[in-house]
């Protein structure tokens, strides 16, 4: 069946290069995405990426997918506080079904 | 450009009471997904419309029903609410015929059930 799977923490201090993980299960031609949601709020996009591609880079953000270990990572260069928060990954199927499945979400501290 | 707009943000009601959220999609999406969010836990899918019918539903009883408007806003009802419903509910919106656009979601009505 579909499960997407994280850790549950991360501490890392300010400037350091911040890696959250996840693995997921389907098989089949997907999406994944990773959200990062503050405090009292709800979630915002930071970046996806489509199966086929091995990486993507966007400004402090690397993607990283192994299809073959279906591992995704999410790479956060110079981490700053402000960079606190719950970060989720999530995968959609092609194929008939546009619901998306989340992981539990890594809670990363950034410590000053 | 208004991004996904939820009402309201907090409500508070007691078990046997029903609910209606409200979710207006952001401005070019057609179609809108509703999530539930239990405390420390990810999101889970509860249904999505488009065309103002629904599309996909998740595992949810049918205490949970929706409807989409032509203006392709949408809302979330609960009936005979539970303890259990206490959650932030999160509603997303996108393209529909955009197959590789992302969901944008919206911030939330966190509710309490007494």
């Amino acid at each position: 069946g579909e499960d997407v799977e994280q850790s549950l923490f991360l501490s890392v201090r300010e400037g350091d290069s911040s890696v959250i993980n996840c693995t997921y299960t389907d098989s089949s031609s997907t999406y994944l995405y990773w959200y990062k949601q503050e405090p009292g709020a709800g979630l915002q996009l930071l970046t996806y990426i489509f199966s086929n591609m091995d990486m993507k880079q966007d400004q402090r953000l690397t993607v990283l997918l192994n299809k073959k270990d279906k591992h995704l990572s999410l790479r956060i260069a110079d981490t700053q506080t402000g960079d606190s928060a719950i970060y989720f990954c999530a995968e959609r199927s092609i194929g008939g079904t546009y619901k998306y499945i989340f992981g539990t979400g890594t809670r990363l501290k950034v410590l000053a | 450009d208004a991004g996904v707009t939820q009402s309201p943000t907090h409500l508070i009601k007691t078990r046997g009471q029903q609910v209606t959220l409200r979710c207006s999609p952001k401005s070019g999406h057609d179609t809108v997904s509703w999530y539930q969010q239990a405390l420390g836990q990810g999101p889970q899918f509860i249904f999505q419309y488009y065309e103002e019918e629904e599309r996909q539903r998740g595992n949810f009883p049918d205490r949970f029903s929706g409807h989409q408007f032509p203006n392709y806003s949408s809302e979330l009802n609960v009936n005979a609410l539970l303890l259990g419903d206490s959650a932030l509910y999160l509603c997303a919106s996108s393209l529909y015929v955009s197959g590789n656009q992302p969901q944008h979601f919206g911030d939330g009505t966190r509710l309490s059930i007494l």
